[in-house]
C-alpha cells in the first residue's frame, strides 16, 4: 500500500524563478493538502484540493498556486520565488468524506531553498 | 479563528524519564478534532492519536497517553519511560469543519523532545 510520494525530495532555486512540487497521494485517497513548514515552525496550510478543484485556501499569496489531476496526484507552483519562500513543502492526503476527523498522510516534503 | 499553542519548544530528559508535552488550543466551534503528530528527523509527519470535542476520556497507547481536559482546552501528551527512539518533534493540532465539509487543519509550533541516553 503506497504512501504519500513527493518528488523532489530537495530543489535549489535563485530569487525570480519558479518551481513546481509534485504529490502523489496515498492509494485509495482523493484529497490532497499542501503545508509550508519553516524552520523551527508548524506546518502552514497552503490550500486544499478535491475533484480537481482548489476548495480551501490559507493565507499564501497567488504566487502559490496548484493543480490537481483526475488520478488525485497533484503540483504545487511558486512564481517570482523570494528568499522567504525557503522551507520543506509538505503534502497530506485524506479522504473527503471522512470531512475533518480524518488524520492526514503525510509524505516526506520538498525542502525548498532560495538563493 | 483557530490557534493551537505549545509553549514548549525544546525538551530534553534523560532516558526512561517521562514526559509531557502541553498543548492549549482556541476555536469557537463545539464541534472539533484534536491530533498529535510526531515528525522524526526525516521530515514525514506520522499520526499519533485522534480526539474530538465530545470525548474527554483519556487514552492510553503503550508508553504514550493523552489527556484532554475540554475546560482548559488542553490536549497534553505524555510519554512514560521515555526512550531514544521517542527524539523527535511533536506537533499538536486541530481541525474543524469548513464550509463544504472540508478540512482545514491548524499545527502549533511543535516541541522538540531530545532524549539523552
Amino acid at each position: 500500500d503506497a504512501g504519500v510520494t513527493q518528488s523532489p525530495t530537495h530543489l535549489i532555486k535563485t530569487r525570480g524563478q519558479q518551481v513546481t512540487l509534485r504529490c502523489s497521494p496515498k492509494s485509495g485517497h482523493d484529497t490532497v493538502s499542501w503545508y509550508q513548514q519553516a524552520l523551527g515552525q508548524g506546518p502552514q496550510f497552503i490550500f486544499q484540493y478535491y475533484e480537481e478543484e482548489e476548495r480551501q485556501r490559507g493565507n499564501f499569496p497567488d504566487r502559490f498556486s496548484g493543480h490537481q489531476f483526475p488520478n488525485y496526484s497533484s503540483e504545487l507552483n511558486v512564481n517570482a520565488l523570494l528568499l522567504g519562500d525557503s522551507a520543506l513543502y509538505l503534502c497530506a492526503s485524506s479522504l473527503v468524506r471522512s470531512s475533518y476527523n480524518s488524520p492526514l498522510h503525510f509524505g516526506n516534503g520538498t525542502r525548498l531553498t532560495v538563493t | 479563528a483557530q490557534k493551537v499553542t505549545q509553549a514548549q519548544t525544546e525538551i530534553s530528559v534523560v532516558e526512561k524519564e517521562d514526559v509531557t508535552l502541553d498543548c492549549v488550543y482556541e476555536t469557537r466551534d463545539t464541534t472539533y478534532y484534536l491530533f498529535w503528530y510526531k515528525q522524526p528527523p526525516s521530515g514525514e509527519l506520522v499520526f499519533l492519536i485522534r480526539r474530538n470535542s465530545f470525548d474527554e476520556q483519556n487514552e492510553i497507547s503503550g508508553r504514550y497517553s493523552w489527556n484532554f481536559q475540554k475546560s482548559t482546552s488542553s490536549f497534553n501528551f505524555t510519554i512514560t519511560a521515555s526512550q531514544v527512539v521517542d527524539s523527535a518533534v511533536y506537533f499538536c493540532a486541530l481541525s474543524e469543519a469548513q464550509p463544504g465539509g472540508y478540512q482545514k487543519v491548524t499545527f502549533g509550533i511543535g516541541t522538540k523532545l531530545q532524549v539523552i541516553p
